[in-house]
């Protein structure tokens, strides 16, 4: 089944712990991307990768890491996580970048930082 | 930075009425993505939109790009509490700017 995964699924941790939080999909696609959701914000980009070793920042790149050693996984890393860092996170996928494509929605991580 | 507003932010509505919800940006829109959220789950793909003034259809679900290429909007015809969840536009090919989201609920 095409999927993205992401894990930990719930996460509450204290502030300044180092996290990553896991995604991977099994599409083969060139395109992934980070998001967190806030009340009343939307969603907004956090990084995004066009391909292997190739990464830019999106809106909101503030006291996150990324990296994308492999097609298929794409960690997020909070090197020295802060409360308002508290947030629900979504990794997506596409098939490449560009304006055609669709993207797939891992399931989440509601992340809480005390 | 360009943005893209999104309204209503809320809206109720009886099981069987239209709905709709509209998204503005101030600079011309290469694109317009259509996404919904059920409660609880993530967002998933609707249509896309590119070319200027155009119009697709989903069933009871109505998209259309403005003519300027700077609006959009998402019709429901006759809402069932299927359509429940929120909806958002987003704009982008490698960056994306999302709306800020039309939470739909409807009354059955």
């Amino acid at each position: 089944e095409a999927q993205v995964t992401q894990n930990p699924r719930y996460l509450i941790t204290v502030t300044g712990k180092k996290l990553t939080v896991t995604c991977s999909q099994n599409m083969n696609h060139e395109y992934m991307s980070w998001y967190r959701q806030d009340p009343g914000l939307g969603l907004r980009q956090i990084y995004y990768s066009m391909n292997v070793e190739v990464t830019d920042k999106g809106d909101v790149p503030e006291g996150y890491k990324v990296s994308r050693k492999e097609k298929r996984n794409f960690p997020l890393i909070l090197e020295s996580p802060s409360p308002n860092q508290t947030s629900l996170y979504f990794c997506a996928s596409s098939f490449r970048a560009g304006r055609a494509y669709e993207q797939y929605f891992g399931p989440g991580t509601r992340l809480t930082v005390t | 930075g360009q943005q893209v507003m999104q309204i209503p932010q809320y809206q109720h509505v009886q099981e069987g009425e239209d709905f709709t919800t509209y998204c503005n940006s101030s600079t011309t829109l290469s694109n317009i993505q259509w996404y919904k959220q059920r409660p609880g789950g993530h967002p998933v793909f609707l249509i896309q939109l590119v070319k200027s003034g155009e119009v697709k259809k989903q069933k009871r679900l109505t998209f259309q790009f403005g003519e300027a290429k700077k609006n959009s909007s998402l019709h429901i015809t006759a809402t069932q509490t299927t359509d429940v969840g929120t909806y958002f536009c987003t704009s982008g090919t490698y960056k994306y700017i999302f709306g800020t989201g039309t939470r739909l609920k409807v009354l059955a």
